[in-house]
């Protein structure tokens, strides 16, 4: 079972649009939430994070919206830039339990 | 700087051979981990270890087994390899945390081929 899904397995964007990612999640326990970004031939890194007693947090260009009674965040990314271009992982965990749950990852495209 | 090291980028073996797949990390984080990316399924967390000798097993541990004898080195072994073990290894490290979780630190990856 499946307990962080991210439906959209691609996402094309303009430059200097919005981009907007979206991870939905089951498990009600989970309390922590990530964002990692993947480059092709390079391993994943960090990107923002948001704990459960937040709805928002941003960083630059970056924000991460966490609705808890609809299980559901998303990534937006203004405005977008041909360097965003990778694949978006969501991931959850439960505080003080040190593991991540990843989501299966949506492949922005930013189109000049 | 930040670095976690993964001992080959690409690797082949035939099925049947015991691989092994080695990581190194240079933070002295505690915990470890190994996972498996997949196309449509994400990163899938095989193992993890909190400290040297100590283990869990993640969400798919079938057909794997890890080693801890040092703090910074994380091994990853396929008793014998089979071709739906071909995917890509990324190992990740990160300090542990009680009422905080760290970010994991992910190295490039080995993409592991088995024929």
């Amino acid at each position: 079972d499946q307990q962080v899904k991210q439906n959209s397995p691609s996402l094309s964007v303009q430059e200097g649009r919005i981009s907007i990612l979206n991870c939905d999640y089951t498990n009600s326990m989970f309390d922590y939430f990530l964002w990692y970004k993947k480059y092709p031939a390079e391993g994943p890194t960090f990107l923002i994070s948001i704990s459960s007693i937040k709805d928002k947090n941003e960083d630059g260009r970056f924000t991460v919206f966490l609705n808890k009674s609809a299980k559901h965040l998303s990534l937006h990314i203004v405005p977008s830039q041909p360097g965003d271009s990778a694949v978006y992982f969501c991931a959850a965990s439960v505080q003080g339990a040190q593991k991540l749950v990843f989501g299966q990852g949506t492949r922005l495209t930013i189109n000049p | 700087d930040v670095k976690v090291t993964q001992s080959s980028r690409y690797l082949v073996k035939r099925t049947g051979e015991k691989v092994f797949l080695e990581c190194v990390q240079d933070m002295d984080h505690e915990n470890m981990f190994w996972y498996r990316q997949d196309p449509g399924l994400g990163l899938r967390l095989i193992y993890f270890s909190y400290d040297v000798k100590m283990k869990e097993k993640g969400d798919i541990p079938e057909g794997y087994s890890v080693s801890r004898e040092k703090k910074e080195r994380f091994s990853l072994i396929l008793e014998s390899a089979s071709t739906n073990q071909t995917s890509m290894y990324l190992c990740a490290s990160s300090l542990i945390g009680t009422d905080f979780l760290y970010e994991q630190y992910f190295g490039p990856g080995t993409r592991l081929t088995v024929t």
